[in-house]
């Protein structure tokens, strides 16, 4: 079975610059969550999606951060512009389903490792 | 914010068992422990999770204290490749299903 897939797995970028991450999550699975990791600190859920519509999108900073999942398969998460503090991994995980009883498991992706200069 | 504490490091030596505490001392009724890890430049792997038996599979034991407030991930005979940093979440249901990680515990093990 395929994993999660997510491109590109690194890039650089200047400050003010905009970017996009791109992730195609395993085949059936209806809830996509993009993560933010920044280093020493666990995974910080970024957007959590179920088919296409957002379920959660709390943790977002939606004046630079948007991200959409268009047909409810792949999912972009763009930075436009970014700052300094954007320098991390970001993650994208995929589940059958969110939530049923108790068992969900998340299955990750390798993460696009993110600098900002 | 996580509701768990974890040490933030561990180590072990190579076969032998693998012992990593979780205090979840807020935990309620309808909440899972669930453990994921995370081997360096990798994206997180679910390991186990538990609501208040005791669980077994092929990669753990996830040992539940009977009042559910801490929990014990048993990695039975230790490898080189279980070094990781190790997540331990508790999570809801229905409505609340949401990962959580805190800082986790990073385990080395020792050849």
């Amino acid at each position: 079975e395929a994993g999660v897939a997510q491109s590109p797995r690194y890039k650089i970028i200047e400050k003010r610059q905009s970017v996009a991450f791109w992730c195609n999550p395993i085949s059936g699975h209806a809830t996509l969550y993009w993560y933010q990791q920044i280093l020493g600190q666990g995974p910080k859920l970024l957007i959590q999606f179920q088919n296409n519509g957002v379920v959660d999108d709390s943790q977002l900073p939606k004046d630079r951060f948007s991200a959409e999942r268009l047909k409810g398969v792949d999912s972009t998460l763009k930075i436009q512009p970014a700052k300094l503090e954007d320098s991390a991994v970001y993650l994208c995980a995929s589940s059958i389903i969110a939530g049923g009883l108790g068992y969900n498991e998340q299955f990750f992706g390798p993460g696009t490792r993110l600098t900002v200069l | 914010d996580a509701k768990t504490t974890q040490p933030p490091s561990m180590d072990c030596a190579e076969g032998r068992a693998a012992n990593l505490p979780c205090n979840h001392s807020t935990i309620s009724g309808n909440e899972y422990v669930y453990w994921y890890r995370q081997i360096h430049s990798q994206g997180p792997q679910y390991i186990i999770h538990g609501l208040k038996n005791n669980e077994t599979n092929e990669m753990a034991s996830l040992i539940i204290t009977e009042d559910r407030k801490s929990s014990t991930l048993i990695l039975p005979h230790a490898t080189l490749r279980d070094t990781a940093v190790y997540y331990c979440i508790v999570r809801g249901d229905f409505g609340n299903e949401k990962l959580t990680f805190g800082t986790g515990t990073r385990l080395t093990i020792i050849p």
